[in-house]
């Protein structure tokens, strides 16, 4: 079964800083979709950026980055120039190819964003 | 269309009674979800549907819980005889078929 680890119970940054959270996986299979979800308090989930894994560019979302390392079972999200906007649960997730295209989340990560 | 909607988004009930959840999903999306996310916790998967159909459920969907989607429209949630256990967060997420699932704002479960 495909798993997700996201290591980072919270993290803080500076406002206008760089913030690197980590998250890494397990799966045996060779096609698949990776995210990055932003849960700010009391609003609902919404996407922040996608990776197929059979692509090897890094996706890249304005100030959102990722180091996708496929080997290494590793899925990072850079955000740059940090924003008090930024503060949120972030949440990484998996997703297979099957027919259902379910997730499967990690724990979170819970950034604070000090001005 | 202002996205899926979730109602109520709050319930407080005492163990023993029964619950119901609603989800609205986008219009034109034929697929949903429901996930269950408790403290510290990512969401969990419960459930999916496409159009009407449920086409998977989760081991942690036990016999008291049942979700339906007539007519492939809305959705909702039951779960019977609730439990402390129960007090969630519980998510349902839309999608269409290429993928993306939308989210929303979560109907928050309380047992007492």
């Amino acid at each position: 079964a495909q798993t997700v680890t996201q290591s980072q119970p919270e993290m803080s940054v500076q406002e206008a800083e760089t913030v690197t959270l980590s998250c890494t996986y397990d799966t045996s299979e060779s096609d698949y979709y990776l995210f990055w979800y932003k849960q700010p308090p009391s609003r609902q989930m919404i996407l922040v950026i996608r990776q197929e894994a059979y692509k090897q560019q890094n996706a890249t979302e304005n100030r959102f980055s990722v180091n996708f390392q496929k080997a290494a079972k590793s899925f990072s999200l850079k955000i740059s120039d940090s924003q008090l906007g930024d503060a949120a649960m972030y949440f990484c997730a998996y997703r297979g190819r099957g027919a259902t295209n379910k997730l499967i989340f990690g724990t979170g990560t819970l950034l604070a964003v000090q001005p | 269309d202002t996205g899926v909607s979730q109602d109520p988004r709050h319930k407080i009930t005492k163990r023993g009674q029964n619950v119901t959840f609603r989800c609205d999903p986008i219009s034109e999306h034929n697929r949903l979800y429901w996930y269950r996310q408790t403290l510290g916790q990512g969401p969990e998967f419960l459930t999916y549907f496409q159009n009407e159909a449920q086409l998977e459920k989760s081991r942690l969907l036990s016999d008291r819980f049942s979700a339906e989607r007539p007519k492939g429209s809305f959705s909702t949630l039951e779960i019977q005889r609730t439990e402390q256990g129960d007090s969630a967060m519980y998510l349902c997420a839309s999608s269409s078929h290429t993928g993306e699932l939308f989210f929303g704002e979560g109907s928050r479960l309380t047992v007492l």
